[in-house]
């Protein structure tokens, strides 16, 4: 059994719409847990992080954590065509050390 | 704030031959990270530095995999002899520190290297 599991998608959803990725994880030490965004070609950039169980919004953007079913997930609001990207789970412990899912590829269409 | 610098940007080699990759961190950052992202999945941990000093490298292939970071700035990744499985994307990440707290890692552009 893999540390983290995300479903790959690809997602493809029509703009407005709202998005949601998740990702489940089976070690318990994990203390923090991030969502970054990739673009073709480019090097993932944070979206959010958050060290609690529940939830955490940045504008159109909720993460949602729940510890106790080793469940996180992200809430994309009115998604956009600039939204279209590769949105990887992340999680990590004491060292920083980061472990990826595979990531979820998601289009928007217009 | 310049973010981290990676050359080159694309690197095509045939298996068996050598290939080394440079990272550039953002300035002050004391923790390095490289890690390899095979097309359709997360980027993997490889090594990582503190300063100058080896964290971890539990993941890295070190039979043909070196990697070192000379004054704690910047750092190379080479292998030696490539294998066609060795092709993907080569990303180095900074952060300020690493331990404790979470500390964010800045992504660089990433090298993309294919083996044939």
């Amino acid at each position: 059994q893999k540390e983290v599991e995300q479903d790959p998608g690809p997602l493809s959803v029509p703009e407005g719409a709202i998005v949601s990725l998740n990702c489940t994880y089976s070690n318990s030490a994990f203390q923090y847990f991030m969502w970054y965004r990739q673009y073709s070609r480019k090097g993932p950039e944070l979206l959010m992080y958050t060290y609690s169980s529940g939830n955490k919004e940045d504008g159109r953007f909720t993460a949602q954590v729940d510890k106790s079913s080793k469940y996180i997930s992200l809430f994309i609001r009115d998604s956009q065509p600039s939204d279209s990207a590769t949105y990887l789970c992340a999680m990590g412990g004491a060292t920083n050390k980061l472990i990826f899912g595979t990531g979820t590829l998601l289009a928007v269409q217009p | 704030e310049a973010g981290v610098a990676q050359s080159p940007r694309y690197k095509i080699i045939e298996k068996r031959q050598s290939v080394a990759f440079w990272c550039n961190p953002i300035s002050g950052h004391a923790t390095l990270y490289w890690y390899q992202q095979i097309l359709g999945q997360g980027p993997k941990l490889l090594i990582q530095f503190q300063n100058n000093g080896v964290v971890d490298d539990s993941q890295l292939p070190k039979d043909r995999f070196s990697a070192e970071r000379l004054k704690g700035v910047d750092s190379t990744l080479k292998i030696q002899p490539a294998k066609l499985e060795d092709s993907a994307v080569y990303l180095c990440a900074s952060s300020f520190l690493a331990g404790g707290d979470y500390n964010e890692q800045f992504f660089g552009p990433g090298t993309r290297l294919t083996v044939l």
